[in-house]
């Protein structure tokens, strides 16, 4: 299985760009890096996903470097209501079987 | 809008009660997935199901059972709740993807549920 290690917390302040890292030491060649975004008494929400390079959206951009250890999550201009529980996983060889780690819990504040 | 709903949002029962937890999706998708969620714990994986009929356990499946008999139905069950049972349960639901990736998973609101 391939596990996902990140910071269990992070801080930050509204307009400035945050980053989370996740390492993923024993990604295997088929899994795809994804990330998600999980409020309060929310269930976990799908933010971006990509398998090398860079990926962005209108949310986030994904970077991962060439050996897909590890990846980064990057949020530009962070808002008050970015903050949550942020989840990398890797897809496991299993049959749509993710791995949820402990996630990264970001506090934004004024 | 895709959307996956869950039977209750918070539910209290007793130890040794049956439990039933359940899952609906809306959006044709095969598979669907079970998790509890326990604090510094992260989400962990009880069971899930790629079609009809068909479950597989997922890595904490032990004092639970579940049921698909329909593809938009997706039921967890607890045959003799317990204390350590206490815990956020949330549902999944995801389309059949080709080259296996983790795709998309699509989650319900979850449900609280107590266990006396």
């Amino acid at each position: 299985l391939a596990k996902t290690t990140q910071p269990i917390s992070m801080d930050s302040y509204e307009g400035q760009e945050v980053n989370i890292t996740c390492s993923h030491n024993n990604i295997a060649t088929n899994d795809y890096i994804t990330w998600y975004q999980q409020f309060p008494s929310q269930g976990p929400r799908f933010i971006i996903q990509g398998y090398k390079t860079k990926v962005t959206n209108e949310v986030a951009s994904l970077f991962i470097p060439a050996d897909r250890k590890s990846s980064t999550l990057s949020l530009p201009r962070v808002s008050l209501s970015d903050t949550a529980v942020y989840y990398c996983l890797v897809g496991d060889r299993g049959f749509q079987k993710l791995v949820f780690g402990t996630g990264t819990r970001l506090l934004v504040s004024p | 809008d895709v959307k996956v709903t869950q039977s209750s949002r918070y539910l209290v029962k007793r130890t040794g009660e049956k439990v039933f937890l359940e899952c609906v999706q809306d959006m044709d998708h095969e598979n669907m997935f079970w998790y509890r969620q326990d604090p510094g714990l992260g989400l962990r994986l009880i069971y899930f199901s790629y079609d009809v009929k068909m479950k597989e356990k997922g890595d904490i499946p032990e004092g639970y059972s579940v049921s698909r008999e329909k593809k938009e139905r997706f039921s967890l069950i607890l045959e003799s709740a317990s204390t350590n049972q206490t815990s956020m349960y949330l549902c999944a639901s995801s389309p059949y993807s080709r080259d296996r990736r983790g795709d998309t998973q699509y989650f319900g609101p979850g449900t609280r549920l107590t266990v006396l």
